[in-house]
């Protein structure tokens, strides 16, 4: 079994919809962060969260960290297709960042 | 650029080659990572090198051998690889082992044949 469950695996959207992302675990973590990853690209760090409960936003993304902190959301606000790529929760287990297996997002024109 | 850097981006090797992949830093992190990354799989972690020393093997076969000379530089040597070990190798750099955030390569995409 995976530490992290992502889901879902696949998402296609126009562009101007909105979508949410999720990261789920049994496990609590003391911190989380979200990569997204382009084509032929290494994942580029986004966000890191820390407290349960949390909400950061980042222009029109916005995470949110579980009250238990054994999971976390991603939500797309008016999807762009700049937003396509693959979106990777990652959070450290005995001193490794562990992956999820990423939810790739597809954004249309 | 994410200041970790990596070559070569593609390479093509034979069962019987060996070849060696590279990875430089340039963020004075002191924590360097190999991981490999299949189709629909998470990322595996392979190797973990802090402060140039070994930490981390993750049961990964013998065919892959690393190698930290120093803490700017990581390799990854490969001999007699399978066909199933074709995949994208990253390379990470980070200030220190565990949850704060990791600065990736771009990758090597290895096709065994």
């Amino acid at each position: 079994t995976q530490l992290l469950e992502q889901s879902p695996q696949f998402l296609s959207i126009q562009e101007g919809e909105n979508l949410t992302v999720y990261c789920n675990s049994s496990s609590v973590f003391s911190s989380l962060q979200w990569y997204r990853q382009e084509p032929g690209e290494g994942p580029v760090l986004l966000v890191t969260v820390v407290t349960g409960g949390e909400v950061k936003k980042l222009k029109r993304l916005t995470f949110q960290f579980g009250d238990a902190r054994k999971d976390s959301s991603l939500h797309i606000t008016a999807a762009q297709p700049g937003d396509t790529g693959l979106y990777l929760c990652a959070a450290d287990s005995w001193g490794k960042l562990q992956f999820g297996a990423g939810t790739q997002v597809v954004v249309t024109p | 650029e994410t200041g970790v850097t990596q070559t070569p981006r593609h390479l093509v090797m034979g069962m019987t080659n060996k070849k060696s992949l590279k990875c430089e830093q340039h963020l004075g992190h002191n924590a360097m990572y190999w991981y490999k990354q299949s189709a629909k799989k998470p990322l595996e972690l392979m190797f973990v090198y802090s402060l140039e020393e070994r930490v981390e093997n993750n049961s990964v076969p013998s065919r892959f051998s690393p190698e930290c000379p120093n803490s700017s530089h990581l390799f990854l040597h490969l001999h007699t690889l399978q066909p199933e070990d074709s995949a994208l190798y990253l390379c990470a750099s980070s200030q220190l082992t565990g949850g704060l955030g990791y600065t990736f390569g771009s990758g090597t995409r290895l096709t065994v044949v």
